[in-house]
């Protein structure tokens, strides 16, 4: 199975800050890992899909990028709403695998 | 634009069975992808397996975890997939999530997720 290694595992950041998460695969997934955001009791709200292409609807402060083992999220201009966990997603090779997760706080 | 509604949740014995629902609305269900993810508390997010699109017959795929015990189905009938969950166990207790694939994408469109509990 591929691994996903994301980090850091939580952060802190003051609204308005640029908040970067990476995430590295175990080998090679080309482009095919997308970005979920996840707050308590709700549903994963996807963001990004194919490394870098915006879902529908996400905000244009999120950015994806990196391909091959190395990827990463971005958030530009951190919001208060943006406090949640945000987890990165291969789906080159089942079975599919998760990273374990970034918890973003605002400070 | 699409929704998706999971139901079937409840509590279970070490052992037993239960079967998740999942209805679709607001698109061509056979076109896409079907996919089951969970989230045991305390932890991170698990893909379950998927049912593929029409075109690529229905197949299934599963985590090593669950192969074996879960079966996913689809009736085309209902617009609904199912997640049949046999011999359960304790670290199957988790929010079970149904979620949609397009072509190109991956988990797009989530319902609002079932809790399966798993106690004696």
């Amino acid at each position: 199975d591929i691994q996903m290694t994301q980090s850091p595992s939580s952060l802190s950041a003051s609204a308005g800050d640029r908040v970067t998460i990476t995430c590295r695969a175990s080998q090679g997934i080309s482009s095919q890992l997308a970005w979920f955001q996840q707050k308590p009791g709700t549903a994963p709200k996807p963001l990004i899909y194919a490394a870098s292409s915006l879902q529908s609807g996400v905000p244009s402060n999120f950015s994806g990028s990196g391909s091959g083992t190395d990827f990463t999220l971005t958030i530009s201009s951190l919001q208060p709403e943006d406090s949640a966990t945000y987890f990165c997603l291969q789906y080159l090779t089942y079975p599919f695998t998760f990273g374990e997760g970034t918890k973003v706080e605002i400070k | 634009e699409g929704q998706l509604v999971e139901s079937g949740g409840g509590l279970v014995q070490p052992g037993g069975s239960l079967r998740l629902s999942c209805a679709a609305s607001g698109f061509t269900f056979s076109d896409y992808h079907m996919d089951w993810v969970r989230l045991a508390p305390g932890k991170g997010l698990e893909w379950v397996g998927r049912i593929r699109n029409k075109a690529r017959g229905y197949t299934t795929e599963y985590a090593a975890s669950v192969k074996g015990r879960f079966i996913i189905s689809g009736d085309n009938s209902k617009n609904a997939v199912h997640l049949q969950m046999n011999s359960l166990k304790t670290e199957d207790t988790a929010v079970y999530y149904c979620s949609r694939s397009p072509n190109g994408n991956i988990l797009d469109s989530w319902g609002q997720g079932t809790l399966v509990t798993v106690t004696s």
